[in-house]
Formats: C-alpha cells, structure tokens, sequence
C-alpha cells in the first residue's frame, strides 16, 4: 500500500476544458512532487513542493497550475490543454527534500486531452 | 547535462536471470536507484546504492555500479512471472534537492 492516493485514475478532456488533478499522501510528509509520464520517454520532474512552499518549477507551461494548500495535499489545475499534454501524471511524497529519502509514488491520473 | 539511459526491452524465461542495465553520465551522482512499475501502478523503490558502494544485495536481487564507466545494473535471480514489470533507474546527489533523473524505462517480460 502506498499510502498517496491520486483522483481521479482516469480523465478526458477537451483542450478548452478545466480540470484538477489530486494527490493525497497519509505518510506524514514534508516534500510532494509532480511528475509526467510519456511513452518511452524518462519521467519528468514537473514540480516540487516542500513544507507547502514550491521550490522547483521545471519549465512547466503556465497551463499546469500548481497547488499545495497543506503538506498532504497537492492539485494539479489544468487548463487550455493541449494533445501532446496527454500522458500519465504521477504524484509523489517524500519525507523532505534530503537525497537520501525514499519517494513513495501514487498510482498516476492517466490524462487524455481530446 | 544529466543523462540517465536504458534499453527498452528485456525479455527472458522463467527461471533464468535478468540483468537489467543503465549508464548515466552525471558523476556526481550519490544516490542510484532502481523502481519498478507494474501496469495501472505508480512507481515502488525496489532497491538503491550509495555512489561508494560497488554491490549490493538484497534476496534476489543485485546491483552492481561501477563508477568508472558510470554503469549500474540490477540483477534479478530466478526471474518469476509476477517480475514483468517496467524498471526504471534513478540517480540523484546529495544537495540536489531529492530530485531524480530518470531512465527511459526498461520493459521486462518473462516468458513461462
């Protein structure tokens, strides 16, 4: 059992569509993460949060809006998307941002933007 | 820049070892790691090396680093079936804010 839970599993959208992608961690962490998942390519670090505060930005487009109301909870809003946004989206947590640290991850949102 | 790279695809039989093998090219690299991902799931942390270490075991499974040709292999004794799975290697460095690069992704498959 992970302990980080992700709503929803799955999600279409429209690219004029807005929508959030949830993360929810009962690990008692400090540190959450964004990553996207595409076909063959490595994942990607989108955005890193730590005691609620972001500190990496990975060069996300501005459409992928961030958020971190509390340290175990964190959305991703979506908007204006586009098809080559369509990928799995993972969530993490980790105790802090110390290398040594195991991040669990979540299941993944499976994106599709139509 | 930071570069971690994998095969695709590795396919063996039942029984038999797999060796799963990655080389990254950011020498500062403190921290390797090997996730495994099984389909419809997130990632899960199967094992990992410190940069001063050269082997690792832990049941059946093995990691080999050699630094020199910044190198990293997992090994997987008696591969069973519940083994298919894609792994991916990480690297990340003390002071790096536990940001991790990834591979690609190795799919493995095992075949009764």
């Amino acid at each position: 059992e992970t302990g980080v839970t992700q709503t929803p599993r799955h999600l279409v959208m429209g690219m004029t569509n807005k929508k959030s992608l949830k993360c929810e961690q009962h690990l008692g962490h400090n540190a959450m993460y964004w990553y996207k998942q595409s076909a063959k390519k490595p994942l990607e670090l989108m955005f890193v949060y730590n005691f609620k505060e972001q500190t990496e930005n990975n060069s996300v487009p501005s459409r992928f809006s961030p958020e971190c109301p509390n340290s175990s909870h964190l959305f991703l809003h979506l908007h204006t998307l586009q098809p080559e946004d369509s990928a799995l989206y993972l969530c993490a947590s980790s105790q802090d941002l110390t290398a040594s640290y195991e991040q669990y991850f979540g299941p993944g949102t499976r994106l599709t933007v139509t | 820049g930071e570069d971690v790279e994998q095969s695709l695809f590795l396919s063996v039989r039942e029984g038999d070892s797999s060796v799963i093998n990655c080389t990254y090219t950011d020498s500062s690299s403190t921290y390797l790691y090997w996730y495994k991902q099984e389909p419809g799931a997130g990632l899960q942390l199967l094992t990992y090396i410190f940069s001063n270490m050269d082997m690792k075991q832990d049941q059946r499974l093995t990691v080999l680093l050699n630094k020199k040709d910044k190198h990293l292999s997992l090994r997987i004794a008696d591969t069973q079936t519940g083994d298919s799975a894609i792994y991916f290697c990480a690297e990340a460095f003390t002071g790096g804010g536990n940001k991790l690069t990834f591979g690609t992704g190795t799919q493995l498959k095992v075949e009764l």
